[in-house]
């Protein structure tokens, strides 16, 4: 059973450029949730997909916007980076009704 | 809104100490609760998942117990070991999709050999 997988590992962006970020749920996950998690403090949801479809959303901006593949892959794009957007990115999958989340390593941004 | 807390914030112990983190919900309407691990810079570990109708659940040196009412939840760890120094996070599921889980700020563990 493969865990689930996120990549870049590190990134390193400036201020008001564009960044797409990487998961790969669990095997036969469906769900996928993203949060961020700034320095010291717990992670923040942020949105998640469920079957390709925006299934809920945090209390982040527009800029923040995702995708969901057929295979339950999954990308988090960030427009207009914000110093304030530097922080670990982690991704998480699950199955509806039992709702064990299943976390990534996460990616490191860096906003300069 | 739910808010969860944690309490320590931090915490240093000695080797072979039996130990107690505690986690408080505001909302007691949650679907489960579940606890993790983080290592510095790293992702989460699930470590125990407990369902709303569950009071307690055990995996190995770790048990953890859900008192839904009062919105609480423990995790004890038996005969601790310096390889359980780490970040450990509570977090509430409000929904079966997942869709409003919301994390404590973590307790900062340092078990000392």
């Amino acid at each position: 059973e493969t865990g689930v997988t996120q990549s870049p590992t590190h990134l390193i962006k400036t201020r008001g450029q564009q960044v797409t970020l990487r998961c790969s749920s669990q095997s036969g996950h469906n769900t996928v949730s993203w949060y961020q998690q700034a320095l010291g403090q717990g992670p923040q949801f942020i949105f998640q997909y469920y079957r390709e479809e925006e299934n809920g959303r945090g209390n982040f901006p527009p800029r923040f916007s995702g995708l969901q593949f057929p295979n339950y892959s999954s990308e988090l794009n960030v427009n207009a980076l914000e110093l304030d957007d530097s922080a670990l990115y982690l991704c998480a999958s699950s199955l509806p009704v039992i709702n064990e989340q299943y976390f990534g390593p996460g990616t490191r941004l860096t906003v300069t | 809104k739910q808010e969860v807390t944690q309490i320590p914030a931090a915490l240093s112990v000695p080797e072979g100490e039996n130990l107690v983190l505690n986690c408080s919900f505001t909302d007691s309407a949650i679907y489960n609760l579940q606890w993790f691990r983080q290592d510095p810079g790293k992702g989460l570990t699930s470590l125990l998942l407990i369902q709303s109708s569950q009071r307690e659940q055990t995996s190995g040196r770790l048990n953890a117990s859900l008192d839904k009412s009062s919105g609480r939840s423990t995790l004890y760890i038996a005969a601790s070991q310096p390889g359980d120094s780490a970040t450990y996070l509570c977090a509430v599921s409000m929904d079966n999709y997942g869709q409003n889980f919301v994390f404590g700020p973590g307790t900062r563990l340092s078990v000392l050999p």
